[in-house]
């Protein structure tokens, strides 16, 4: 799997929108972006995951570039309760394979 | 659906101790995750089952680590003789595989402290 390259720490003003780059740019053509966040003293919650589509749910948007080599997750309107590490982790899928591999993310702070 | 639960979540045990998690995963899940996340450090993938089978095992995985899934449901893992090294955080995930996406969904983990 690609290795990914993040900020070790950003700070967003509660309500603003917090945009997490991820930079990803050995990804092969079948391997997916994805996005897990973990907050202080639990397990990581996963948040979103693409190819090459953005995509967008009820947590959050991920804007992939359109060479594929790095991508932006966007909470819209970033809360206290958003404060956590996100970890962008590239993935193929399919196979026997199966396992997560987490690099070291981004502290996010959101501060009121 | 409660969601993955892991017991205990507390653990403190002497140095050269054997200790055993088990982790409930979501019913319906095929899929079940060990990880293991020190301090400051993301989780880092130690093995996985699909149903009852052992698919796969990280060379962080030494022989005093073991793991069963008997019957394709809870999971146990277990370490033999504890070393201070072994202190860490023990997540366990699990997923329903299919299509070949499966969104992990992890415990709330299990704190080992070794002294």
């Amino acid at each position: 799997d690609a290795k990914t390259t993040q900020p070790t720490s950003m700070d967003c003003a509660e309500g603003r929108a917090a945009n997490l780059p991820c930079n990803h740019s050995t990804i092969s053509g079948n391997e997916y972006v994805y996005w897990y966040r973990q907050i202080h003293s639990q397990g990581p919650q996963y948040i979103i995951h693409g190819l090459k589509n953005n995509e967008t749910n009820e947590m959050a948007s991920l804007i992939i570039t359109e060479d594929r080599k790095s991508s932006t997750l966007i909470l819209p309107h970033a809360t206290l309760r958003d404060t956590a590490v996100y970890y962008c982790i590239v993935r193929s899928l399919g196979g026997s394979q199966g396992n997560l591999i987490f690099g070291k993310g981004t502290k996010l702070s959101v501060k009121p | 659906d409660t969601g993955v639960s892991q017991d205990p979540r507390h653990k403190i045990t002497k140095r050269g101790q054997n200790v055993t998690f088990r982790c409930d995963p979501i019913s319906e899940h095929n899929r079940l995750y060990w990880y293991r996340q020190t301090l400051g450090q993301g989780p880092e993938f130690l093995t996985y089952f699909q149903n009852e089978a052992q698919l796969e095992k990280s060379r962080l995985l030494s022989d005093r680590f073991s793991a069963e899934r008997p019957k394709g449901s809870f999971s146990t893992l277990e370490i033999q003789r504890t070393e201070q090294g072994d202190s860490a955080m023990y997540l366990c995930a699990s997923s329903l595989e299919a299509s070949g996406h499966d969104e992990q969904y992890f415990g709330p983990g299990t704190r080992l402290t070794v002294t």
